[in-house]
């Protein structure tokens, strides 16, 4: 049980365009998704947490016009990253928290993404 | 602040026994994760401490001692499928999940 899918897995996308990332709880419903952003060889860096039916909860100096945040049902949320930039390449982890398990969070597969 | 530390890097024999360590200073304490993270792919749960003591799980153990702020990952029999980052996480009063670092740990035949 508790597995979350990502969608792409890998995704290219030319300077100036937008690029949507999926999370999604396939055998649970997630109360909570976290998005995460890592660099190479560097520990996850959460961006933001939404709550279904809520607005995201960002993180200290992430712009959440650039990254948009969706948690629209218990089982799907998504993250547009808006006007690509080449910094914005990166290795992008979802992870989703049921009303079960209080503390645990599962983790999707995670998105690399290159911006050309 | 909040901190976590774990050593940045360790080197182990195939066969062998490793410990990696984690101490932390948090806004409270709701327990502790480990994860196992292989390059390229998502972390995956190892375990969960919330009470002082020694979890075993197969080839794998975790240590909690709240009074001292300290944790560790134990790994017997190592693997060359061990070769990854593990990463210590503790939820905070606010149950916040703050990462350490991470240790990447590389196994010698």
């Amino acid at each position: 049980g508790a597995v979350v899918s990502q969608h792409p897995s890998r995704v290219i996308c030319k300077s100036g365009t937008s690029v949507k990332i999926e999370c999604r709880s396939l055998d649970f419903q997630a109360t909570t998704m976290f998005w995460y952003r890592q660099f190479p060889k560097k520990s996850l860096m959460l961006m933001a947490t939404s709550n279904e039916g809520s607005k995201a909860t960002y993180e200290q100096g992430v712009e959440k016009d650039k990254f948009l945040i969706n948690h629209a049902s218990l089982t799907l949320s998504t993250l547009t990253v808006t006007s690509a930039h080449p910094e914005d390449s990166s290795f992008y982890i979802c992870s989703a928290r049921g009303l079960q398990s209080s503390y645990e969070q599962y983790f999707g597969p995670g998105t690399r993404l290159t911006v050309t | 602040g909040q901190n976590i530390d774990q050593p940045t890097e360790m080197t182990a024999t195939e066969g062998a026994i490793v410990q990696i360590n984690c101490t932390y200073q948090t806004s409270g304490f709701n327990g502790l994760f480990w994860y196992q993270q292989h390059a390229g792919e998502a972390p995956t749960f190892l375990s969960y401490n919330v009470l002082d003591g020694l979890e075993e799980k197969g080839r794998f153990s975790s240590f909690l001692s709240r009074s001292k702020g300290y944790s560790y990952l134990l790994l017997k029999e190592l693997q060359m499928k061990d070769s990854a980052s593990y990463l210590c996480a503790v939820i905070d009063s606010n149950y916040q999940l703050i990462w350490g670092a991470g240790t990447k740990l590389i196994i010698k035949p």
